[in-house]
């Protein structure tokens, strides 16, 4: 079966401009978790989505958004980039459902976000 | 909020020989999983191990085991028989499993570089 893929796997942005980045879960994962992690915050949830909503929200500004896809595919947006957005975006997928919260988030391979 | 501490932002180990990552979390929860990854040069994050917060008996997995002490609120990984290729950064995360927080989400420690020596 194949894994979680993410795209792009490198991206250099501008400041000011806008990202998204896209997120394809495992076949029959319903739920997907987004993390940014950088040398100085480590990894930190951004947010995660089941079944086209958003049922968890980390602590960033408004500027980081996403939404999902009712193929569950998920993406993230970014607007307005900072030099600080600069880091490596991970998304996990999972089941999603409880009874099943043993079961690990299966990470993809992440993006390289780079802001100059 | 929970919260997980890996006190050693570093370790080492010759190879064949065994180490032993720290890690600590607080939680107010009784219910909950915790887990090892392992993020190698490549950035994938690969589970290397589970424990469940009821079972009493600490997971193993091959050359991996884990020391789960509740009440200290403490969880270990050991490594035994060390290979180059577990040189990588190992991360502690928590999951709660309670139905009334937040199921997706993961809070992981800072990390622990492991590098083993030939």
């Amino acid at each position: 079966k194949a894994g979680v893929t993410q795209t792009p796997r490198y991206l250099i942005k501008t400041r000011g401009q806008q990202v998204t980045l896209s997120c394809s879960p495992i076949s029959g994962h319903r739920s997907v978790s987004w993390y940014q992690q950088t040398p100085g915050q480590g990894l930190q949830f951004l947010f995660e989505y089941f079944s086209e909503t958003q049922r968890n929200k980390g602590n960033f500004p408004g500027r980081f958004s996403g939404r999902q896809f009712s193929n569950s595919r998920s993406e993230m947006n970014v607007s307005t980039l900072e030099l600080g957005d600069s880091a490596l975006y991970l998304c996990a997928s999972s089941w999603g459902l409880w009874g099943q919260e043993q079961y690990e988030q299966y990470f993809g391979p992440g993006t390289r976000l780079t802001v100059t | 909020a929970q919260t997980v501490t890996q006190s050693q932002p570093e370790m080492s180990v010759q190879e064949a020989e065994t180490v032993t990552l720290s890690c600590t979390y607080d939680t107010s929860e009784s219910d909950y999983y915790l887990f090892w990854y392992k993020q190698p040069p490549s950035r994938q994050m690969i589970l290397v191990i589970r424990q469940e917060a009821y079972k009493q008996q600490n997971a193993t997995e091959n050359r991996f085991s884990v020391n789960f002490q509740k009440a200290a609120k403490s969880f270990s990984l050991k490594i035994s028989d060390s290979q180059l290729g577990d040189a990588a950064m190992y991360f502690c995360a928590y999951r709660s499993a309670n139905r009334g927080s937040t199921l997706g989400r993961l809070y992981f420690g800072r990390g622990t570089q492991l590098t083993v020596w030939p």
